[in-house]
């Protein structure tokens, strides 16, 4: 079946410009979390999203920066007045969630955001 | 945050040695779930396996085996026979039970598998 897909796989944006970072999750998947990978900083996580619970935030570095999950299906990662620490590349992973058992998360390709 | 600890940043080996790459996990917590992935030269993160606290079998897949020790706190993967495919970066990673539900990652380990 198909996989997490994120789009755009590439973005060069200029610095003081908003972006807008999509996600499918797998069908069927009720758990969706958001990574940055940076070469300083490893994988680290965003959010969370888990059903129609209120999302785990505690990740996101700055106010710029907000997600929201439409219809407990796509996301859409926002970092509003990107700075050049904002590049790294973006990974979505989803799972199937749940309580009291952490299944693995499957990840998609990433989006690569370069601010220049 | 419970940290998880991959020691060597790079291993390079001749195809057909056998790696082993360590992997080294914090936890208060009694249950627990550890976790190894793939990172090929692709990007693409893929998943190799899941182990829950509660058991401390060892795991082989076809050329992949697993190691998980709680006495030590180690989690650690060998790869017999290595393939130049397996040249990537592998990430340990952790989630503890309860609340936080997002993977810890280790800092990774790039092997190179050389022909």
């Amino acid at each position: 079946g198909a996989g997490v897909s994120q789009s755009p796989s590439n973005k060069v944006t200029e610095k003081g410009k908003d972006v807008e970072l999509r996600c499918d999750p797998i069908s069927g998947h009720t758990a969706l979390y958001w990574y940055r990978q940076s070469l300083g900083q490893g994988l680290e996580f965003l959010i969370y999203f888990q059903g129609n619970s209120a999302p785990d935030k505690s990740g996101l570095p700055s106010d710029r920066f907000s997600a929201e999950r439409t219809g407990g299906s796509v996301s859409t990662l926002t970092i509003q007045r990107t700075q050049q620490e904002d590049s790294a590349v973006y990974l979505c992973a989803s799972s199937l969630g749940g309580s009291g058992v952490q299944y693995e998360q499957y990840f998609g390709p990433g989006t690569r955001l370069t601010v220049t | 945050a419970q940290k998880v600890t991959q020691a060597q940043t790079e291993i390079s080996v001749v195809e057909k040695e056998d790696v082993t790459l360590d992997c080294v996990y914090e936890t208060r917590d009694t249950t627990y779930y550890l976790f190894w992935y793939k990172q090929p030269p692709s990007g693409e993160l893929v998943f190799l396996i899941r182990r829950n606290s509660f058991d401390e079998q060892n795991e082989i897949s076809g050329r992949y085996s697993w190691n998980f020790q709680k006495s030590t706190s180690s989690f650690n993967f060998t790869i017999t026979a290595s393939q130049v495919v397996d040249s990537a970066v592998y990430f340990c990673a952790r989630i503890s039970s309860g609340s936080a539900r997002q993977l810890t990652f280790g800092s990774g380990t790039q092997l190179t598998v050389l022909p």
